[in-house]
């Protein structure tokens, strides 16, 4: 089975632009969560969804938001960014009930 | 915030030797799993260890959980330059949410 894939891989924006970050989850699995990954804050949560449905989600402004497809794929994006949005942006799937995620490698968004 | 703590920090051992991380956490749990990340790259997942459970073995890998000290060790047996890399302890409180710990970078010398 093919991994988790991201989209796009690295990324600049400039303060204000908004960004959307894609994930393909692993044939099969229908939960994606999100983690954000930065050298001060370290892997936080940022949200999960399953069945198109918002489930659970991190302590994180309204600016971030995501979505998910039918076919599981996820989207997530980030309005109105700012200097401290820089960081490695994680994508997770699991089957439903399973207490292991699998990553992607990541989108490296940089914010000048 | 993270809720785990990580130590050390950071550790540099030579290959053929043994490297233990310890990793403390705040809360109760269903779980404790245990990831790499090699140089700032996705996670991949290690071992998964239920909180019913005290010791786990996988290949040269053995973690070990207490619940009532909320802490958790994982040992690499015989390290090798490829076992470079962080490690992160997480925990699993449900709802398909991980929350991870600081880290520990592990740096193995040929």
């Amino acid at each position: 089975k093919a991994g988790v894939t991201q989209t796009p891989r690295y990324l600049i924006k400039t303060r204000g632009q908004q960004v959307t970050l894609s994930c393909s989850p692993i044939s099969g699995h229908r939960s994606v969560s999100w983690y954000q990954q930065t050298p001060g804050q370290g892997l936080q949560f940022l949200f999960e969804y399953f069945s198109e449905t918002q489930r659970n989600k991190g302590n994180f402004p309204g600016r971030f938001s995501g979505r998910q497809f039918s076919n599981s794929r996820s989207e997530m994006n980030v309005s109105t960014l700012e200097l401290g949005d820089s960081a490695l942006y994680l994508c997770a799937s699991s089957l439903e009930g399973e207490e292991t995620q699998y990553f992607g490698p990541g989108t490296r968004l940089l914010v000048l | 915030s993270q809720q785990g703590e990580e130590d050390p920090q950071a550790l540099s051992i030579q290959e053929g030797e043994n490297a233990t991380m310890n990793c403390s956490y705040k809360t109760s749990i269903n779980n404790l799993q245990w990831y790499r990340q090699n140089s700032g790259r996705g996670l991949v997942h290690l071992i998964l260890i239920r909180s019913n459970e005290r010791e786990k073995h996988s290949g040269r890998l053995r973690v070990t959980l207490d619940t009532s000290k909320k802490s958790s060790s994982l040992l690499i047996t015989a390290s090798r330059a490829a076992d470079t890399a962080s490690y992160f302890c997480a925990t699993y409180p449900g709802f398909q949410k991980l929350v991870f710990g600081t880290g520990t970078r592990l740096l193995v010398s040929p």
